[in-house]
């Protein structure tokens, strides 16, 4: 069964002090690797798709990247505006008509100002 | 442009009751799919529909079920609810189904469902 593990659960930091989120997870052939941003009370807005090890992707400050086991969110000189939960979300080949999003329970980002 | 929309944004219902919620999907799209998530938890992955067919179902119990309409807006039934049904249904919209690469989910902005 698909699995996707974030960590850490929580994560405070000042403006300005860079950091990494880490998505670890398995699947019986990645289709794709998703990271998506939501705010309280809120659906999922989408950041990034990661197809194959070795692909980074840049938006702003974030930056993401894949190898074969996980994928990181790196964070630079982050702002209070950035607070949100980051959601990390596999598909995969399943070889039939499921193309369902297996999703960790993400991290909590606060950035203090 | 017009994202996924979904209504209502919050309700309140009795155990025993039954709901139905509503998705349209971004203009263009034609594959639907609804999750459940719980406070703390990730989205959990309910049903997925192409073409008014249903491609996929996650690991709830017959008291859920949906349909997909010709003009691809959606409806996710749950009947006998139960407390522990309480949660924010989120609908995702993508445009292709099967493709080379994966076509991204695109979610709207969820239905509150307390039930008491």
């Amino acid at each position: 069964e698909d699995q996707v593990t974030q960590s850490p659960e929580a994560l405070r930091l000042q403006e300005g002090e860079s950091s990494s989120l880490n998505c670890s997870y398995t699947v019986s052939g990645l289709r794709g690797l998703f990271w998506y941003r939501q705010d309280p009370g809120k659906g999922p807005e989408f950041l990034f798709t990661l197809y194959s090890a070795g692909e980074e992707k840049e938006k702003e400050r974030l930056k993401a990247t894949l190898t074969k086991k996980e994928s990181f969110l790196h964070i630079t000189a982050p702002k209070p505006e950035d607070s949100a939960t980051y959601l990390c979300a596999v598909q995969a080949n399943s070889g039939g008509s499921n193309y369902k999003l297996t999703f960790g329970k993400g991290t909590l980002l606060t950035v203090n100002p | 442009d017009a994202g996924v929309t979904q209504s209502p944004t919050h309700l309140i219902k009795t155990r025993g009751q039954q709901v139905t919620l509503r998705c349209s999907p971004i203009s263009g799209h034609k594959s639907v799919s609804w999750y459940q998530q719980v406070l703390g938890q990730g989205p959990q992955f309910i049903f997925q529909y192409y073409e008014k067919e249903e491609r996929g179902r996650g690991n709830f119990p017959d008291r859920f079920s949906a349909r997909q309409f010709p003009n691809y807006s959606s409806e996710l039934n749950v009947n006998a609810l139960l407390l522990g049904d309480s949660a924010l249904y989120l609908c995702a919209s993508s445009s292709v189904f099967r493709a080379r690469r994966t076509d991204t989910q695109y979610f709207g902005p969820g239905t509150r469902l307390t039930v008491l």
